[in-house]
């Protein structure tokens, strides 16, 4: 998997949007960007994935530089519930096994 | 959307005995499931992949003999903690890809405790 990098650790005001970073610099062409949450124990939940393209869903926007080397995750309006750690990842083209770094752990204060 | 579902979610043994956890993807096929380990206030460390109908393939550190994995089917893949140690409490997670490979589908997580 492409190494990532992120910042051990966020805040956030309620309400307010959450930019998490993640630095990506070896990522190779086909391989993707996910980004996954978890909640204190309870298992990853999916957020958003792409490859080249800014993304956008019900839960995220996903902003990938043009480069490819990093991007962000943008929790428009962020509420207690997205209290987490969140976990950018680039699993390797093909082999589709996910590897955890520390990821960052966002907190929303009201 | 794809669930994936983990049994038990916590469970408590004593030490020396063994313990099987089940991975089940209940709306789709999975020929590969994956196994992870994550330890309090540290980040999921992958253990193992897990291929339907042949030999799981383990990380470098993992002992096979002691996380069985068995893949018998495209939608159950099962770890076993043999003899377990109060060194092997921790919080076990399983997670399958969609049929069409977009999304990894991540379990509940079993919480295991030896006493």
């Amino acid at each position: 998997d492409a190494k990532t990098t992120q910042p051990p650790s966020m805040d956030c005001a309620e309400g307010r949007a959450a930019n998490l970073p993640c630095n990506h610099s070896t990522i190779s062409g086909n391989e993707y960007v996910y980004w996954y949450r978890q909640i204190h124990s309870q298992g990853p939940q999916y957020i958003i994935h792409g490859l080249k393209n800014n993304e956008t869903n019900e839960m995220a926007s996903l902003i990938i530089t043009e480069d490819r080397k990093s991007s962000t995750l943008i929790l428009p309006h962020a509420t207690l519930r997205d209290t987490a750690v969140y976990y950018c990842i680039v699993p390797l083209y093909n082999n589709n096994d996910m590897r955890f770094g520390a990821g960052t752990r966002l907190t929303v204060k009201p | 959307g794809a669930v994936v579902s983990q049994h038990p979610s916590w469970v408590i043994c004593k030490s020396g005995t063994s313990v099987k956890i089940e991975c089940r993807s209940l709306d789709f096929q999975a020929t590969t499931m994956f196994w992870y380990r994550q330890f309090p206030k540290q980040s999921l460390m992958l253990m193992a992949t897990s291929n339907e109908g042949s030999k799981a393939t383990y990380e470098q550190g993992v002992e096979k003999d002691k996380f069985l994995i068995n893949h018998a089917s495209l939608t159950l893949s099962t770890l076993t903690v043999t003899s377990a140690h109060p060194e092997d409490s921790s919080f076990y997670i399983c997670s399958a890809w969609d049929r069409a490979d977009t999304e990894a589908f991540f379990g509940q997580g079993t919480r295991l405790t030896v006493v």
